[in-house]
């Protein structure tokens, strides 16, 4: 099946540093990938939609300059949250979809990030 | 609005029974409909997955239904295991833009 991968799985960082999150698609070329984040006991919160090769499509309510997100291959995309403040501590979790797959998301494991 | 809700939000049972989780969608035209399993603090994970043309898909022993007509679904877990216990999503794509709408989900607790 197909499997992403998210790097790291967790990671604890200061107030006001930048964070960067890797999500792969181990084998297969993702065409697109999405971004969520995911609070305790809530639902799945779309942040963007990138597509590889072009900018990223935010949602609304999501500050690209603040989350920013790179599409640079067919099996890497990051997810940079900037100057990282306590609100910004939550689950985030990537998915994958390639053309022609029904548009079936493949989920990577989730990082969980904590800012002090 | 592409819509998908979920009953219940949240369902406790003895480890052993069977429970069905219902998810109804507004998603027009339609193109697929999953049902994933998440366990706290991991990513979900694919149970089953329905085009227009399928009407019931099984993997072990989740069972999912889908009536198109009436845009509904369920997901059937028999001989429910305590390792069930997690949430369960319901994510309908339409056939434009690729877009997935995803349910809020139900919490499963299957208690010994």
């Amino acid at each position: 099946g197909a499997v992403v991968s998210q790097h790291p799985s967790w990671v604890i960082c200061k107030s006001g540093t930048s964070v960067k999150i890797e999500c792969r698609s181990l084998d297969f070329q993702a065409t697109t990938m999405f971004w969520y984040r995911q609070f305790p006991k809530q639902s799945l919160m779309l942040m963007a939609t990138s597509n590889e090769g072009s900018k990223a499509t935010y949602e609304q309510g999501v500050e690209k300059d603040k989350f920013l997100i790179n599409h640079a291959s067919l099996t890497l995309s990051t997810l940079t949250v900037t100057s990282a403040h306590p609100e910004d501590s939550s689950f985030y979790i990537c998915s994958a979809s390639f053309a022609g797959g029904w548009y079936e998301q493949f989920f990577g494991p989730g990082t969980r990030l904590t800012v002090l | 609005k592409n819509q998908v809700e979920q009953s219940p939000q949240s369902l406790i049972i003895l480890e052993g029974k069977n429970c069905t989780l219902q998810c109804n969608y507004t998603v027009s035209p339609f193109s697929n409909l999953r049902w994933y399993k998440q366990d706290t603090g991991r990513g979900p994970v694919s149970l089953t997955i329905m085009t227009f043309s399928e009407n019931t898909k099984s993997n072990g022993r989740y069972t999912a239904t889908l009536d198109a007509d009436t845009k509904q679904s369920s997901l059937h877990i028999t001989a429910s295991q305590l390792s069930d216990s997690a949430s369960y999503i319901c994510v309908v794509s339409g056939l434009r833009a690729g877009k997935s709408t995803f349910g809020d989900g139900t919490t499963l607790t299957v208690k010994p």
